[in-house]
């Protein structure tokens, strides 16, 4: 089954305590990105890869980074959690030309508490 | 600042009538624009794109149009069903995504 896995699902740390969520995708995309969700913002992009070894900001990269040494798989780390980081993480990918559809297959979520 | 605003959190339809659900942006330079879905424990799915060469895509019930001078766009659902209501996210962007802040939809049986 084509899919985005995401691990853990839910976790609860506290500040200052280094943690990654491992993000992998079985479709063989170029393209991965990291999302959080929080009430009323909706959406935010954290960082987005096009391709291994290639990596670039979105609009709220502070106090997260990436790495993209293999093409399935995409960590979100957090060297030094603060509880302004609690939220509900989603990781994507896509084929890099996806044409019209531009279509990006979401994974189930990691919700994140930071106390 | 890039912008994507959704600015109705909410809006109830009644089963079998017309839903639909606004975005506005404010880049004229945004190439792609895309409707997501979400139900609540799961991650969003894609539902319908456009590109800013086109003002009409049509996808079985849903239909979004452009209109790039008023920097407008809308996700038509018709007939609406029951297992339509969530939270609609529209987007924008190629590979560097802006989301609005999502509206929730709920039909009524």
């Amino acid at each position: 089954e084509a899919q985005v896995t995401q691990n853990p699902r839910y976790l609860i740390t506290v500040t200052g305590k280094k943690l990654t969520v491992t993000c992998s995708q079985n479709m063989n995309h170029e393209y991965m990105s990291w999302y959080r969700q929080d009430p009323g913002l909706g959406l935010r992009q954290i960082y987005y890869s096009m391709n291994v070894e290639v990596t670039d900001k979105g609009d709220v990269p502070e106090g997260y980074k990436v790495s993209r040494k293999e093409k399935r798989n995409f960590p979100l780390i957090l060297e030094s959690p603060s509880p302004n980081q609690t939220s509900l993480y989603f990781c994507a990918s896509s084929l890099l030309t996806s044409g019209d559809r531009n279509e990006q297959f979401f994974g189930p979520g990691t919700r994140l508490t930071v106390l | 600042d890039q912008q994507v605003k959704q600015n109705s959190p909410s809006l109830s339809v009644q089963e079998g009538r017309i839903s639909i659900l606004n975005c506005d942006y404010t880049n004229s330079m945004f190439d792609y624009f895309l409707w997501y879905k979400k139900y609540p424990a799961e991650g969003p799915t894609f539902l319908i794109s456009i590109s800013s060469i086109k003002d009409k895509n049509e996808d079985g019930r849903f239909t979004v149009f452009l209109n790039k001078s008023a920097k407008h766009l809308s996700l038509h659902i018709v007939p609406s069903q029951p297992g339509d209501s969530a939270v609609y996210f529209c987007a924008s962007g190629t590979y560097k995504y802006i989301f609005g802040t999502g509206t929730r939809l709920k039909v009524l049986a």
